[in-house]
C-alpha cells in the first residue's frame, strides 16, 4: 500500500462544475496536510495547507480532512480552464518528513 | 518577499561525473528541503535541513549529499552520476521545521545525465 494514494486520472469537468480531488493516507500519526498543485513543466505551487478536522475555505478551494478515515480531499469550485493541472497530495507523516502522493492530473473543459 | 532561487536551471553531465546544485531560501525561512522528481516515481524526499543540521533524510545512496550555510542557503551534490539521476531537483523553503510550516519550492534543476 502506498503511504498516499491519489487517483491518477485524468479527471475531467466542465468549465463552471465542481471538481472534487481526493487522496488517502495510511500513517494514521500523520498530522498535517498540504494541497499542491503543478502546471507542465513548473514546480510544485502551495494552495492549501490543513492541520484539523473538518473543512477549511480560501476562495474557490476547499480542503476536507477526516482523520478517523484518514481522507484528505480538495473542492475547486467554479472551475476554470486554468486549474487544468497536476494536484498533488502531501502529507507531513509521523517520520517527520512530507510524502507526496503520485498526484491527479484535472483537466478543465469549456 | 522574493521567492526561492535554484541555480542552474538546467544541467547535462556524463555518468559517473559529480555535480552540485545550489538553492536560496525565502529570505526569512531557516528550513530547505531537498527532493527528487520523476515520471516514475513522482516526488520524493531527499532530506531536509534546519540550522545548518540535517534534519531528516529520505532512502537515497550515499551519492546524495547536502549541506546549509549559515545564510541558510543550501547545496546538494550528487557524486558518481548515473543515468537514472535525470530528474527535476527541487528544493522547498520553510519558515521552521515540523508540521506546522508550509513549503515554498522553487523553479527547480533539471538534471540530465548522459
Amino acid at each position: 500500500q502506498k503511504e498516499v494514494e491519489q487517483n491518477s486520472g485524468p479527471l475531467s469537468v466542465p468549465e463552471g462544475a465542481i471538481a472534487s480531488l481526493n487522496c488517502t493516507y495510511s500513517d494514521r500519526g500523520s498530522q498535517s496536510f498540504f494541497w499542491y498543485r503543478q502546471y507542465s513543466g513548473k514546480s510544485p505551487e502551495l494552495i492549501m495547507f490543513i492541520y484539523s478536522n473538518g473543512d477549511k475555505e480560501d476562495g474557490r478551494f476547499t480542503a476536507q480532512l477526516n482523520k478517523a478515515s484518514q481522507y484528505v480531499s480538495l473542492l475547486i469550485r467554479d472551475s476554470q480552464p486554468s486549474d487544468s493541472a497536476t494536484y498533488l497530495c502531501a502529507v507531513y507523516s509521523s517520520a517527520s518528513k512530507i510524502i507526496f502522493g503520485s498526484g491527479t492530473r484535472l483537466s478543465i473543459r469549456p | 518577499k522574493a521567492g526561492v532561487t535554484q541555480t542552474p536551471r538546467y544541467l547535462i553531465k556524463t555518468r559517473g561525473q559529480q555535480v552540485t546544485l545550489s538553492c536560496s531560501p525565502i529570505s526569512g525561512h531557516r528550513s530547505v528541503s531537498w527532493y527528487q522528481q520523476t515520471p516514475g516515481q513522482g516526488l520524493q524526499f531527499l532530506f531536509e535541513y534546519f540550522s545548518e543540521t540535517q534534519r531528516n533524510k529520505g532512502n537515497f545512496p550515499g551519492r546524495f549529499s547536502g549541506r546549509q550555510f549559515s545564510n541558510s542557503r543550501s547545496e546538494m551534490n550528487v557524486s558518481t552520476l548515473e543515468l537514472g539521476d535525470s530528474a527535476l531537483y527541487l528544493c522547498a523553503s520553510s519558515l521552521g521545521t515540523g508540521d506546522l510550516y508550509e513549503q515554498y519550492f522553487g523553479p527547480g534543476t533539471r538534471l540530465t545525465v548522459t
